[in-house]
């Protein structure tokens, strides 16, 4: 069972650029976050789904896109990178709203 | 507004000493409370969870916490750290009817 699976697991934009972080997960997760983590800033919240064709905003979504056309996938977008988008991101899923959220491993983006 | 607050973003305890990291939070719904542990380079993995029920729900690892809704807090405690205990500690809470926010992170360190 692959759990939660992010790709890349690095990547190097140069400002201005734009990518797709992907998230796929194989346990029938109807809920889906995205992350972004920060040193001394913790986890937060950046676009998140409660199924599919359902996402809303998190905390932070400015700059990134997202969508959900399948329960399996939840790419995450930058449209045009900035070097405050240097991070790491973590994709999450959850089966309801009262069970733990199983995270992938992280995708770490530098923007220069 | 929701909110997650660890006090001390640097915990040291000796080994075999009492480890306890502060999570205080604000919810305008039912409070579902996690505690999540991450290693270096890693994704986030479920400590323990509160939902409802018992107030004081027991983890993975010898870790514990305590729901107090008097005190809006869900601290963590261990009697005994270990050197493996080492890590770093994110507390959440649903912060809507779907979705979750973390604290900033507490860095333990265990002194041998």
């Amino acid at each position: 069972n692959a759990g939660v699976t992010q790709t890349p697991k690095f990547q190097v934009l140069k400002t201005g650029q734009s990518m797709t972080l992907q998230c796929a997960q194989d346990m029938n997760h109807e809920y889906m976050s995205w992350y972004r983590q920060d040193p001394g800033m913790g986890l937060r919240l950046i676009h998140y789904s409660v199924g599919a064709g359902i996402t809303d905003q998190g905390e932070v979504p400015n700059g990134y896109n997202v969508s959900r056309s399948t329960t399996e996938d939840f790419p995450l977008r930058l449209l045009s990178a900035a070097p405050s988008q240097t991070s790491v991101y973590f994709c999450a899923s959850r089966m309801d709203v009262e069970t733990e959220a199983f995270f992938g491993q992280g995708t770490r983006l530098t923007v220069v | 507004a929701q909110s997650v607050t660890q006090l001390g973003s640097h915990v040291s305890v000796s080994e075999g000493a009492l480890v306890l990291l502060r999570c205080n939070y604000s919810s305008s719904v039912p409070p579902y409370l996690f505690w999540y542990v991450q290693y270096p380079n890693q994704g986030l993995q479920l400590l323990l969870k509160y939902t409802t029920g018992a107030t004081l729900v027991k983890g993975i690892n010898g870790f514990e916490a305590e729901f107090k809704k008097s005190e809006t807090s869900f601290h963590l405690t261990k009697p005994s750290a270990h050197m493996s205990d080492a890590a770093e500690y994110f507390c959440a809470v649903r912060a809507g009817t779907y979705k979750y926010i973390f604290g900033t992170g507490t860095r333990l360190k265990v002194l041998a």
